[in-house]
């Protein structure tokens, strides 16, 4: 199989840390990547994990176990413009698959 | 400006009368795909192209035809709209499918199918 679970919703205080998990199936597993989309646009790349560990892009980072297989994204001192949808996704040895997305809401 | 756009941006249209989406690319990428959007159900891939005149069918393919007869262009074609095609469509491209290759999004197209 190929399928993704992450969290549907998940609500965070600006200023704060929010981490999103996501677990994928095994088979044919080249990396993780994550992906952000705001109410209206389009999906847009945040990140790509091949490798375990963490690989951190100013205040987003996103890590990767492959024994786990388990990945999370991670949003540090949120800014209520990160309030939207994150998809975590899946490349391999087929077609890139996408997770069905968290719903992010900042609140002040 | 490097970018994927996708025509109409919105459409309704009734059902059974034939339509095509255009979808086009001007970054040279020889992967393209095309995804639909329904709440709750997340990205569901409907068709994507490896390269030129090779296509293959995603998770959703019923009901749609796509062709690859140049690079930068990867159409979508719906015979016979239902109302159950309604939805948010998204075309992407990247320059492969391996590793972190980044898939670029076209902006969407709403369909309305009545």
């Amino acid at each position: 199989g190929q399928s993704l679970e992450q969290p549907s919703e998940v609500t965070a205080v600006e200023g704060a840390i929010v981490q999103i998990n996501c677990t994928y199936q095994t088979s044919g597993f080249y990396g993780l990547s994550w992906y952000q989309q705001h109410d209206g646009g389009a999906p847009t790349f945040l990140s790509y994990n091949g490798l375990d560990g963490l690989e951190e892009t100013g205040r987003f980072s996103s890590f990767l176990s492959r024994s786990d297989s388990y990945g999370y994204l991670l949003l540090q001192e949120l800014q209520m413009k990160d309030s939207a949808s994150y998809f975590c996704a899946r490349s391999g040895n087929t077609p890139l698959v996408f997770g069905k997305g968290t719903r992010l809401s900042v609140i002040a | 400006e490097a970018q994927v756009t996708q025509n109409p941006r919105y459409l309704i249209t009734v059902t059974g009368k034939k339509l095509t989406v255009t979808c086009s690319q001007n970054m040279n990428h020889e992967y393209m795909s095309w995804y639909r959007q329904d709440p709750g159900l997340g990205l569901r891939q409907i068709y994507y192209s490896m390269n030129v005149e090779v296509t293959d069918k995603g998770d959703v393919p019923e009901g749609y035809k796509v062709s690859r007869k140049e690079k930068r262009n990867f159409p979508l074609i719906l015979e016979s709209p239902s109302p159950n095609q309604t939805s948010l469509y998204f075309c992407a491209s990247s320059k492969g499918t391996g590793g972190s290759n980044e898939q670029f999004f076209g902006p969407g197209t709403r369909l309305t199918v009545l």
